[in-house]
């Protein structure tokens, strides 16, 4: 079926590191994908998205390729903030309107 | 900006009552949904809903239902609370049918089931 796989966290980076998060999906048509974060006490909120192979989501200074080769929408931003700290979600469409999301992954980042 | 909004942010229940939880969105959207969030498992939807009165199951139905008579509001019931239950609710409404299309979500109900 349709899933995504995230790295496990938590992460744990010093503010001003590069930041990588890992997904990968399975590659059952031709899904878009999203990155949606999860702020403290907060519910999701979307992120980046981005709807066909090559395309790049990028938002406030975080950004993903789609990666059709490697069915990989990897998250990287070159330098984290402690305002950054949240759970991220990596997730795709399941062939409509419906995403399939992952298990996320927790960011800390320390002063 | 669309705004989710969901009836309560902390719920305590007993085993065996009924619980409902309610989700009213701003944005005259089509769709909505629920999901349970458990740690190490991520999110799971439970049912959702593309129009009024109609309704689909999720991945994770059993032991719950859904109601939905206004186009705003959609509610999630626990007909008979167990203590396996216990979790976080995100409620979500989004537009549309396309495969692009985004989630909102609100800020989720903590029950706690005894």
């Amino acid at each position: 079926g349709d899933s995504v796989t995230q790295m496990e966290g938590p992460v744990t980076l010093s503010e001003e590191a590069f930041l990588t998060i890992n997904c990968t999906y399975t590659a059952t048509g031709y899904p878009s994908l999203f990155w949606y974060v999860q702020y403290p006490g907060e519910g999701l909120q979307l992120l980046l998205k981005a709807t066909k192979a090559d395309d790049k989501g990028s938002n406030k200074g975080f950004e993903a390729t789609y990666r059709k080769e490697t069915t990989s929408f990897h998250l990287e931003k070159g330098s984290v903030q402690v305002s950054d700290s949240a759970v991220y979600f990596c997730a795709r469409s399941r062939g409509s309107y419906i995403p399939t999301f992952g298990r996320g992954t927790s960011l800390i980042v320390h002063p | 900006d669309v705004k989710v909004t969901q009836s309560s942010r902390y719920l305590v229940k007993r085993t065996g009552e009924k619980v409902f939880l309610e989700c009213v969105q701003d944005m005259d959207h089509e769709n909505m949904f629920w999901y349970r969030q458990d740690p190490g498992l991520g999110l799971r939807l439970i049912y959702f809903s593309y129009d009024v009165k109609m309704k689909e199951k999720g991945d994770i139905p059993e032991g719950y239902s859904v109601s939905r008579e206004k186009k705003e509001r959609f509610s999630l019931i626990l007909e008979s609370a167990s203590t396996n239950q216990t979790s976080m609710y995100l409620c979500a409404s989004s537009t549309g049918t396309g495969e692009q299309e985004t989630q909102y979500f609100g800020p989720g109900t903590r029950l706690l089931v005894l």
